[in-house]
């Protein structure tokens, strides 16, 4: 069955520090991919998104994420954290084609960064 | 832009309720909206495909009968939780994909219905 693994559930850093969150997942096709944020709150967001092309992609508020096909991965990474990244981050993949389309979400990543 | 709206937010009943949750896309069009159900600490797990104007699509082990959905148009998809019970209590939370959904374009999010069956 697909699946999305992220491999961390909780995840604390200081301001400034640098974050990578894990993703995997399992299937073999082609798939978009995606990362979600949740600020507490308030509804789950797009960050960044992947389809094709340059497996570096940047999103919003200094996120960028790589795809690894190789290892099946889509870490999303920011160089320096701020207080305002405090949230819940969830990865998604989205096996191409298919009847539905939908999207598998990973379990999420609850991000805290303290001031 | 693309803003989903759910409503209610947050909602308390008896056991053996029927509860009604609605998704609307404020901004655009959706031939298909997503339900989704998330339990404390674990992931979102899609419960089914709303489709505009046709019968939704389930996921395998989600009750059709249980959980109603209708799309009865291109702006508006309803889930309704009938003869609720304690073990349904959770978080509801819909999506909405713009007018010809494809890969290339996301989902856009509701904030979500909290269900709490008593």
């Amino acid at each position: 069955a697909q699946s999305v693994s992220q491999h961390n559930h909780h995840v604390i850093l200081s301001e400034a520090a640098s974050l990578e969150l894990g993703c995997n997942y399992s299937y073999g096709g082609t798939v978009n991919l995606f990362w979600y944020v949740q600020y507490p709150g308030q509804h789950l967001q797009l960050l960044l998104k992947y389809f094709s092309g340059d497996p570096l992609v940047k999103g919003i508020k200094g996120f960028e994420a790589e795809f690894i096909k190789s290892k099946f991965s889509f870490n999303l990474r920011k160089p320096s954290v701020q207080w305002s990244d405090t949230a819940e981050y969830f990865c998604a993949v989205k096996p191409y084609g298919g009847a539905t389309n939908k999207l598998i979400f990973g379990t999420g990543t609850l991000l805290a960064v303290q001031p | 832009g693309a803003v989903v709206s759910q409503h209610p937010s947050w909602v308390i009943c008896k056991s053996g309720t029927s509860v009604k949750i609605e998704c609307r896309s404020l901004d655009f069009q959706a031939t298909t909206m997503f339900w989704y159900r998330q339990f404390p600490k674990q992931s979102l797990m899609l419960m089914a495909t709303s489709n505009e104007g046709s019968k939704a699509t389930y996921e395998q082990g989600v009750e059709k009968d249980k959980f109603l959905i209708n799309h009865a148009s291109l702006t508006l998809s309803t889930l309704t939780v009938t003869s609720a019970h304690p073990e349904d209590s959770s978080f509801y939370i819909c999506s909405a994909a713009p007018l010809s959904f494809n890969s290339n374009q996301p989902q856009h999010f509701g904030d979500g219905t909290r269900l709490s069956i008593l």
